[in-house]
């Protein structure tokens, strides 16, 4: 399958500081990214959803300007999670969907994030 | 009601044993469905995709799509410690977004 791989793979930061996280495509062109959050046993909440070139957009009851999504090109998309809160502390890990192979849709490694 | 069950478990069969993870949905239009392994602390695999109803077999993984019935099934067969995993159903209509089940944590025993 193709790979996705995820930077940092975890990452403390300090409340109120700003975070990114990189999200690449290594081996096809990924016209579709997706960002989750997953808490501890439980499912993935898909946050976002980004065509290369467009605006993202956000599933309901996640905050826009909290959470920056810039996906502006075919292979890399990026989180920036801003004014970061310890509640904001969790899982993220990004997805990544080619557009001629819709079937299929790849996950990175996974970015813990820590906030204190 | 969700739009995806899964029985969360926890599951614990010995080694060798034939594993059924199961899901059912609600939507009539989910064409895609997909399963996912997931290691603790890292991102779901991909391990199999279905169109429709109907089975798919890869190695020692099987999967088996009913429609008519809004069911789905992964089996494992021969199953290892090494498949111990939280196993995810997914599904899709068209190009939409992947909706996920909870997820089913499996342990196999040495």
């Amino acid at each position: 399958g193709a790979v996705v791989s995820q930077h940092p793979s975890w990452v403390i930061c300090k409340s109120g500081t700003s975070v990114k996280i990189e999200c690449r495509s290594l081996d096809f062109q990924a016209t579709t990214m997706f960002w989750y959050r997953q808490f501890p046993k439980q499912s993935l909440m898909l946050m976002a959803t980004s065509n290369e070139g467009s605006k993202a957009t956000y599933e309901q009851g996640v905050e826009k300007d909290k959470f920056l999504i810039n996906h502006a090109s075919l292979t890399l998309s990026t989180l920036t999670v801003t004014s970061a809160h310890p509640e904001d502390s969790s899982f993220y890990i990004c997805s990544a969907r080619s557009g001629r192979r819709l079937n299929e849709q790849y996950f990175g490694p996974g970015t813990r994030l820590t906030v204190t | 009601q969700k739009e995806v069950e899964q029985d969360p478990g926890p599951l614990s069969v010995p080694e060798g044993a034939i594993v059924s993870l199961n899901c059912t949905y609600s939507n009539s239009a989910f064409q895609y469905f997909m399963w996912y392994r997931q290691y603790s602390r890292k991102g779901p695999e991909l391990l199999m995709y279905t169109y429709s109803s109907g089975n798919k077999e890869d190695g020692r993984f099987t999967a088996q799509v009913d429609k008519s019935s809004k069911y789905i099934s992964l089996f494992i067969r021969d199953s290892q410690p090494s498949d111990s995993a939280t196993y995810l159903c997914a599904m899709r209509e068209g190009a939409q977004k992947l909706v996920f089940g909870q997820g089913t944590r499996l342990t196999i025993n040495p």
